[in-house]
C-alpha cells in the first residue's frame, strides 16, 4: 500500500522568511513524487515533481524539494515566502508499476503568511 | 493557457437523487481522472480513464459511480442515488501522457452537497 504523511496541518511564517513543508511517504520502491498547491477557490496546481535523477528538484514560484530515500521524505522549501504563497499544499505519490495511474495525496498543510 | 473546466461549481441535491458532474479536459489530453475531497480530509483518487475505458478505480468507486466520455470533449461523473457521505468537492483532471510522464491538470472542482 502507498501512503503520504504531511505532519504539519497548519504553518504560519512571516513574509520574507524561509519555509519548509514536510512530506513523508510509504512505498515499496522509489515512487514518483509531487507537490501541488491549492489556492482558495482554485484547483490543484503542480509545483514540482520527482521521477528520478537529481534529488533536488526545482519548481515554479521559487519552490524546490529534496528527495531523501533514506528518510522516505520529499520536503518542500522556499528561501523567502511572499504573501501570495498563502495556500494549501499537498504532497502526492504515484506508484511506478505499470497501470497504476492514481495519485495518493497527503492531508495537506495550510500555509499562512503574516506581514 | 488551456485549462480543465468543471460545471457546476456547486450543486445541492436531495439524498437518493442522481447527479452528473461535467468536465471539459484540455483538448489534446488522453488521460482523464476524477478525485474527490471530503471537507477537512485528503484528496482521494476515484477513477482514471484512458482510451475510452476505465484504466484504474479505487474502492470508493463502486456501482453507484460511473464515468463517460460521451462526445470526445466532455468527461462526466455520474453518481446514482446520492448519499449524505457523497458530499465533497469533486475534481476532474487530465493529462497528456499519464501521471508518470505528464503533469495532471486539475479543474477548480465541483462542490456537491447532499441533503
Amino acid at each position: 500500500a502507498q501512503s503520504v504523511t504531511q505532519p504539519d496541518i497548519h504553518i504560519t511564517v512571516s513574509e520574507g522568511a524561509s519555509l519548509e513543508l514536510r512530506c513523508n511517504y510509504s512505498y515499496g520502491a522509489t515512487p514518483y513524487l509531487f507537490w501541488y498547491v491549492q489556492s482558495p477557490g482554485q484547483g490543484l496546481q503542480l509545483l514540482l515533481k520527482y521521477f528520478s535523477g537529481d534529488t533536488l528538484v526545482q519548481g515554479i514560484k521559487g519552490f524546490e524539494a529534496e528527495f531523501k530515500r533514506s528518510q522516505s521524505s520529499f520536503n518542500l522549501r522556499k528561501p523567502s515566502v511572499h504573501w501570495s504563497d498563502a495556500a494549501e499544499y499537498f504532497c502526492a505519490l504515484a506508484g511506478t508499476n505499470f497501470g497504476n495511474e492514481k495519485l495518493t495525496f497527503g492531508t495537506g498543510t495550510r500555509l499562512t503568511i503574516i506581514p | 493557457e488551456p485549462e480543465v473546466t468543471q460545471t457546476p461549481s456547486h450543486q445541492v441535491t436531495q439524498m437518493g437523487q442522481e447527479v452528473i458532474l461535467h468536465c471539459v479536459p484540455i483538448s489534446n489530453h488522453l488521460y482523464f481522472y476524477w478525485y474527490r475531497q471530503i471537507l477537512g480530509q485528503k484528496v482521494e483518487f476515484l477513477v482514471s480513464f484512458y482510451n475510452n475505458e476505465i484504466s484504474e478505480k479505487s474502492e470508493i468507486f463502486d456501482d453507484q459511480f460511473s464515468v463517460e466520455r460521451p462526445d470526445g470533449s466532455n468527461f462526466t461523473l455520474k453518481i446514482r442515488s446520492t448519499k449524505l457521505e457523497d458530499s465533497a468537492m469533486y475534481f476532474c483532471a487530465s493529462s497528456e501522457a499519464g501521471r508518470k510522464n505528464g503533469e495532471l491538470f486539475f479543474g477548480e472542482g465541483s462542490r456537491l452537497t447532499v441533503l
